[in-house]
């Protein structure tokens, strides 16, 4: 079965504090994998997508990385507009249209 | 730039009562989306049409009923509202023409079944 577990659940830092958020994932067949960030009252943001291992994508203090097992969302520097849910999905070859699994977020708040 | 719209933002239901939740997306994309967000879970598809006069059915269809107007627009039909039922509802739109899920959502609609 697939299925997309992250962690931690809830991260708390400090303004600078650089982490990470993980993304574990279980799929037959991987054709990507994406993260989203979410807002509270709001819908999932589109941040990367990701194809195979081994790749990295950057955007501003968020960067994204990929292995045959999980990924990970380095944050570097973390400003408090970062506060906000971050979602891991993955998309399996085969799979109908649209049916992205995912996570259930990590919820990161970083004070000033 | 609208991008995704969803209409109405809250919603109270009783039990058994039925509604429309109406998405209309500006970006001349192929492929709509519904999903459901609950606390504690991941978001999960509902329902998607692929392109305009087309659906299928997600991971959660029972108890839900779509339409394709148009290509801008793809509205989700509850015809007996249930407690189970109670949820934040997102639509989205994808180009979808390379394959990769790009997902582009709507603010969503908070709809609670009594």
């Amino acid at each position: 079965e697939d299925q997309v577990t992250q962690s931690p659940e809830a991260l708390r830092l400090q303004e600078g504090e650089s982490s990470s958020l993980n993304c574990s994932y279980t799929v037959s067949g991987l054709r990507g994998l994406f993260w989203y960030r979410q807002d509270p009252g709001k819908g999932p943001e589109f941040l990367f997508t990701l194809y195979s291992a081994g790749e990295e994508k950057e955007k501003e203090r968020l960067k994204a990385t990929l292995t045959k097992k999980e990924s990970f969302l380095h944050i570097t520097a973390p400003k408090p507009e970062d506060s906000a849910t971050y979602l891991c999905a993955v998309q399996a070859w085969g799979g109908s249209q649209g049916n992205l699994i995912f996570g259930k977020g990590t919820k990161l708040s970083v004070k000033p | 730039n609208a991008g995704v719209t969803q209409t109405p933002k809250f919603q109270v239901l009783k039990t058994g009562q039925s509604m429309t939740l109406q998405c209309a997306q500006d970006m001349n994309h192929n492929s709509m989306y519904w999903y459901r967000q609950d606390p504690g879970m991941g978001l999960r598809l509902i329902y998607y049409s692929a392109s305009e006069g087309t659906t299928d059915k997600g991971e959660v269809p029972n108890g839900y009923n779509v339409s394709r107007l148009n290509k801008r627009e793809f509205s989700l039909r509850l015809e007996s509202a249930a407690p189970s039922q109670t949820s934040v509802y997102f639509c989205a739109s994808s180009e979808a023409n390379k394959g990769d899920e790009k997902l582009f959502f709507g603010s969503g609609t908070q709809l609670s079944v009594l």
